[in-house]
């Protein structure tokens, strides 16, 4: 079983670019979740999807954020007109519901530098 | 009120001691609570998973439930160098959905 890969690892663009990030879950987790994670502080949630729905998105996501699971296998995280406070790292974990469990893995994670 | 609390730390225990990390919620209703362990400059890697009260064992480490107090804890017995990491905790809030709610993470320092 491999694990939840992203790309790429790391990203540095200057302000008011876009960027996009990948996330390849677990086979056959059905859901997917992108955290942010900023220095000293626990991930936060951003969006979750089960299979290609995306079933919730934070209240505190912006509108320059935004993602994709188009056929319920990888995701997308695209962020407009970046800005420095978008500097962070970008995770991204899958899930299977097992025995009514719900365990998320993380994948390696994006590293966003905005300049 | 976070919603998840734990103690920054660093949590400095010496080689071969028992590391006792602890965490408490605000949602009374919380049915699902995990513990992380992360690296610096890593990404979070599962370590426990407890959904009862009670005590669940996994090698050295112990998840330590208690829903009436809102707590939970997470035992490192004959803590190793290689344990020193952040130990973020995280639970699943009733109505939140499948997402989690994570603490800010305990730095554990493990010392020869």
């Amino acid at each position: 079983d491999t694990g939840v890969s992203q790309d790429p690892r790391h990203k540095i663009t200057k302000r008011g670019q876009n960027v996009t990030f990948r996330c390849d879950p677990i086979s056959e987790h059905n859901r997917l979740y992108w955290y942010r994670q900023t220095l000293g502080q626990g991930p936060e949630f951003l969006t979750y999807f089960q299979n290609e729905a995306q079933l919730e998105k934070s209240r505190l996501l912006s509108d320059r954020f935004s993602a994709e699971r188009p056929k319920g296998s990888f995701s997308t995280l695209e962020i407009q007109r970046t800005e420095q406070g978008d500097s962070a790292m970008y995770l991204c974990a899958s899930s299977r519901r097992r025995q009514g469990a719900d365990t998320q893995y993380f994948g390696p994670g994006t590293r966003l530098t905005v300049l | 009120q976070k919603e998840v609390e734990q103690n920054s730390g660093p949590l400095s225990v010496p080689e071969g001691a028992i590391a006792s990390l602890n965490c408490t919620y605000s949602d009374r209703g919380s049915q699902s609570f995990f513990w992380y362990r992360q690296y610096s400059g890593k990404s979070p890697e599962l370590i426990m998973s407890i959904y009862s009260n009670g005590d669940k064992e996994d090698g050295r480490f112990t998840a330590q439930l208690n829903k009436a107090s809102q707590y939970v804890s997470l035992l490192i017995r004959d803590s190793q160098p290689s344990d020193s990491a952040t130990y973020l905790c995280a639970v699943n809030p009733p109505g939140g959905g499948n997402k989690l709610t994570f603490g800010t993470g305990t730095q554990l320092k493990v010392e020869l």
